[in-house]
C-alpha cells in the first residue's frame, strides 16, 4: 500500500452513531494530520497529532496514533448529517514538521439522517 | 477566522496556453504550498516555499511550473504551456513558522483548472 492509505474507502452510518476511520502509512513521520473535504471544496484541517503523542481530542473528534504499527484512527462521536464528507489523513515526514504533506486516498463518510 | 483565498475558482484554458493561479495566504503565515488533486485521485504535493525560495518540490513540478510571491500578500503558481493532464483542482496552503514547527497547513477552496 502507499503512504497514507485509509480504510474503509466508504462508510455509511446512521446519524448519532460513531464513525471510525483508519489510516496506515509506511515511513517515519513527524506528525500526522486529518482533514475533511466537502464535495468540490477545499481541505479543512481537523487535528494534528505529533509523533510523540498517542491520543488527541478536539470536540467530537478523537485521534489515536500508533507509530509502532504506523497507523492512526479518527473517531467521530455522535455523528451529524453535516459530518458527511471525505476524510483524509496526511503525513509530514520532514525533520521540522513544516514540509510537504503526503495524503491518503480518503474515506468517504455518509451520515444517514 | 483568517483563511486562505484562491482566485479564480474555475479557470478554463486552451492547451498550450499559460495560466496563473493566485492565492492569498493567511497574513502571518510564512510557509506556502501548492497541491493538486486530479478528479478521483489523491491530493498530491507540488511545491513548498519559504523565505522567498522553493524549499521542496515534487517530480510533478517540472520546468513548466513556477511559483512567485510578487508582493507581501500574493502567492502564485504559473504553468507555462498547459497540457491536458494539468486539468485538476489546485490547492494553495499556508502554515505558520514557529520554532519546533508541527503547524497545521490551512488550505484554500482551490482553483479548478480545465484544459481544453
Amino acid at each position: 500500500s502507499q503512504q497514507g492509505e485509509e480504510d474503509p474507502q466508504a462508510l455509511s452510518i446512521q446519524e448519532g452513531e460513531n464513525a471510525t476511520m483508519n489510516c496506515s502509512y509506511k515511513t517515519s513521520i513527524n506528525n500526522l494530520q486529518w482533514y475533511r473535504q466537502n464535495s468540490g471544496r477545499g481541505l479543512v484541517h481537523l487535528i494534528l497529532i505529533r509523533s510523540n503523542e498517542r491520543e488527541k481530542h478536539s470536540g467530537r473528534l478523537r485521534v489515536t496514533l500508533d507509530t509502532s504499527k504506523k497507523s492512526s484512527s479518527l473517531l467521530i462521536t455522535a455523528s451529524r448529517a453535516a459530518d458527511t464528507a471525505s476524510y483524509f489523513c496526511a503525513t509530514d515526514a520532514s525533520n521540522f514538521g513544516n514540509e510537504k504533506l503526503t495524503f491518503g486516498t480518503g474515506t468517504r463518510l455518509t451520515i444517514i439522517p | 477566522e483568517p483563511e486562505v483565498t484562491q482566485t479564480p475558482s474555475h479557470q478554463v484554458t486552451q492547451m498550450g496556453q499559460e495560466v496563473i493561479l493566485r492565492c492569498v495566504p493567511i497574513s502571518n503565515h510564512l510557509y506556502f504550498y501548492w497541491y493538486r488533486q486530479i478528479l478521483g485521485q489523491k491530493v498530491e504535493f507540488l511545491v513548498s516555499f519559504y523565505n522567498n525560495e522553493i524549499s521542496e518540490k515534487s517530480e510533478i513540478f517540472d520546468d513548466q511550473f513556477s511559483v512567485e510571491r510578487p508582493d507581501g500578500s500574493n502567492f502564485t503558481l504559473k504553468i507555462r504551456s498547459t497540457k491536458l493532464e494539468d486539468s485538476a483542482m489546485y490547492f494553495c496552503a499556508s502554515s505558520e513558522a514557529l520554532w519546533g514547527s508541527n503547524q497545521p497547513q490551512h488550505f484554500g477552496d482551490g482553483t479548478r483548472l480545465s484544459i481544453l
